[in-house]
């Protein structure tokens, strides 16, 4: 059973470009979280995606970050005219709804670049 | 949000010594998890322990969810275990939104 795969791994962008995330959830996964880890700041919650629905993107920038979870394809992280604060690693994770349980499996995330 | 404390933030062991790991949480929790970030930058599900007491190898864990704290033992340890080990917990109320702590820095020396 594959896990959580991410693509790229390693994205670099120049201030001002788009920068795109990929996120395929692991088999019989339906819910879908992004994460972002800062080096100052450690792992904080971005937003939390069901197929065709954001659940909860509390997390997210109000500006330039977008993401879905179409009906078919992976998740997409998007963002929009990066800038140099943008460069961290992103993350993501997905789970299955077991009765209360939420367990989490993380991709190997992609580490963004913005030069 | 919830706040999650973990302690010590760093910690340095010689090949073969025990360590543990401890996670203070601020509130009720539906779920608990402990991960690893290994130095490639993977993060590793260690356990899945809302309650009660795991073991898997030479790791254990324990989570008294009353009085909102986890422990994460490390036994015999390896240079293979360094990284930083996170807490990261679920409120429940936040459907599956996971708060972490800043994480402890484990480096073992052969």
């Amino acid at each position: 059973n594959a896990g959580v795969m991410q693509n790229p791994r390693h994205l670099v962008r120049r201030r001002g470009q788009e920068a795109r995330l990929r996120c395929s959830p692991m088999k019989g996964h339906s819910h879908v979280y992004w994460y972002r880890q800062l080096p100052e700041e450690g792992l904080k919650f971005m937003v939390y995606l069901q197929k065709e629905n954001i659940i909860d993107e509390s997390g997210m920038p109000k500006e330039r970050f977008s993401a879905e979870f179409p009906k078919e394809g992976p998740s997409i992280l998007r963002i929009q005219q990066v800038v140099r604060g943008d460069s961290a690693a992103y993350f993501c994770a997905s789970s299955v709804l077991s009765g209360a349980s939420y367990e989490q499996y993380f991709g190997p995330g992609t580490r963004l670049t913005v030069t | 949000g919830i706040q999650v404390e973990q302690s010590p933030p760093d910690l340095i062991l010689q090949e073969g010594a025990n360590s543990t790991l401890r996670c203070n949480f601020s509130d009720s929790v539906n779920n608990l998890q402990w991960f690893h970030q290994n130095p490639w930058g993977q993060l590793i599900n260690l356990f899945y322990i809302p309650s009660g007491t795991k073991q898997n190898g030479r790791l254990s864990a324990t989570t008294v969810a009353t009085e909102r704290y986890s422990l994460l033992y490390i036994s015999s340890s390896q240079t293979t275990d360094s990284g930083v080990y996170f807490c990261a917990v679920d409120r429940g109320s936040t459907l599956g939104r996971l708060y972490f702590g800043r994480g402890t820095q484990l480096t073992v020396w052969p």
